[in-house]
């Protein structure tokens, strides 16, 4: 059974330009969670979906983070204008129970 | 307060001893404690997690044992091995604006040497 799948894998942008990442869960979850890893303030929740709907972004830094879920099976995250702080390894989780979260590989970012 | 405090930070343990990880939290509005091994280059894996009617839980090497009275958990890890060299990072789960939602520690670097 496939896993939580993201894309891409690793990305390499310029300070400015717009970067989306994807996501697609697990099957027959119903919960879906954006997080973002680096060394300084670990593993941060972003935002999270149930049954697609935004429930709570307060996590999301800026204004210039924005995600959506238009369906079960796929989700954005999108930063527009990407910073260097930016630059992170970010993950989506899925879970049906909303307690066993299953993570993606990430998505390393680096903004120049 | 929503914050779940790991320590160590980083542990070296000899081929065979026993790793622990010690978390602690102020919330009792926790309702599960999940505990995360994270190699470089992946995403976190679920590993063990326990709720808080339980003192104990085992699974293979691994045991989470937990103290609610003192609102405190640790993850112990019996004959440790060098593939068990990774990030470990506990978790606590709460219900927030309906839903659940998993607070973080910060992780421990785990190395077991051979």
């Amino acid at each position: 059974d496939a896993g939580v799948i993201q894309s891409p894998r690793h990305e390499v942008t310029e300070m400015g330009q717009e970067v989306t990442l994807r996501c697609k869960p697990i099957s027959g979850h119903n919960s879906l969670f954006w997080y973002r890893q680096t060394m300084m303030r670990g593993l941060e929740l972003l935002i999270y979906f149930n049954n697609n709907v935004p429930i709570d972004d307060s996590g999301m830094p800026e204004d210039r983070f924005s995600a959506k879920m238009p369906n079960a099976s796929f989700s954005t995250l999108k930063i527009q204008p990407s910073e260097p702080r930016d630059s992170a390894v970010y993950f989506c989780a899925s879970s049906e129970t909303g307690y066993e979260q299953y993570f993606g590989p990430g998505t390393r970012l680096t903004v120049t | 307060q929503q914050q779940v405090k790991q320590s160590p930070q980083s542990l070296i343990v000899q081929k065979g001893g026993i790793s622990i990880i010690n978390c602690a939290y102020e919330n009792t509005a926790f309702d599960y404690f999940p505990w995360y091994q994270q190699f470089p280059g992946k995403g976190p894996a679920l590993l063990i997690a326990i709720r808080p009617d339980v003192s104990e839980k085992k699974e293979g090497r691994f045991t989470i044992s937990f103290n609610k009275s003192a609102k405190q958990f640790s993850l112990h890890i019996m004959d440790s091995q060098p593939g068990d060299s990774a990030t470990y990072f506990c978790a606590a789960s709460i219900r927030d604006t309906g839903f659940q939602k998993l607070v973080f520690g910060t992780g421990t670097r785990l190395l077991v040497s051979p």
